[in-house]
């Protein structure tokens, strides 16, 4: 399958402060990329999709001005949390969305896990 | 009713046997349709995806499709001790904000020895 990667993959950072997250596609253009979030032994939570050039559309009942999407390029997309707190301490995957041919594969980086002290 | 429902398990299933898992979803117009494993702490990977109703096969893997009962399941052959996570179901719902990968809850399987 077509590769996606994430960095930082694991970062500890102290309440206030702001992460960014980038997720890359490498071998495939992504018109679409999408962020996720998951708490231990939960479902994955879909927070926003990104489409390159245009805003994100966000889920329900998750802050656009809290978690900031940048998808700049057809193979980068990034994800802010500003002033982290403890409470947006969870398990962060990107995905990205195959554009080419009739299918309609999504491919997921191996996620970032955020721990805000 | 949850869109994609998947039994939440665990299912265990002794090494060398065939694991069963099911899903149904409530999107009668979806046409695109996945299955993730997951293992604990790590992101989902795509091992099957499948269109058309009827089986497609992979290796020890197989999908069925099945359209108009709405149910898609996944059989896994030889069942190794390797197999065991969390198998994700995701099937394409249109939605107000269009066509979007809708997850099920997810089935732990265990392969014993």
């Amino acid at each position: 399958g077509a590769v996606v990667s994430q960095h930082p993959s694991r970062v500890i950072c102290k309440s206030g402060t702001s992460v960014k997250i980038e997720c890359r596609s490498l071998d495939f253009q992504a018109t679409t990329m999408f962020w996720y979030r998951q708490f231990p032994k939960k479902s994955l939570m879909l927070m926003a999709t990104s489409n390159e050039g245009s805003k994100a559309t966000y889920e329900q009942g998750v802050e656009k001005d809290k978690f900031l999407i940048n998808h700049a390029s057809l193979t980068l997309s990034t994800l802010t949390v500003t002033s982290a707190h403890p409470e947006d301490s969870s398990f962060y995957i990107c995905s990205a969305r195959f554009s080419g041919g009739s299918y309609n594969e999504q491919f997921f980086g191996p996620g970032t896990r955020l721990t805000v002290l | 009713q949850k869109e994609v429902e998947q039994n939440s398990g665990p299912l265990s299933v002794p090494e060398g046997a065939i694991a069963s898992l099911n899903c149904t979803y409530s999107d009668r117009g979806s046409q695109s349709f996945f299955w993730y494993r997951q293992y604990s702490g790590k992101s989902p990977e795509l091992i099957m995806s499948i269109y058309s109703n009827g089986d497609k096969e992979d290796g020890r893997f197989t999908a069925q499709l099945n359209k108009a009962s709405q149910y898609v399941s996944l059989l896994i052959r030889d069942s190794q001790p390797s197999d065991s996570a969390t198998y994700l179901c995701a099937v394409y719902i249109l939605t107000g904000g269009g066509n979007k990968l809708t997850f099920g809850t997810g089935t732990q399987l265990k392969v014993e020895l």
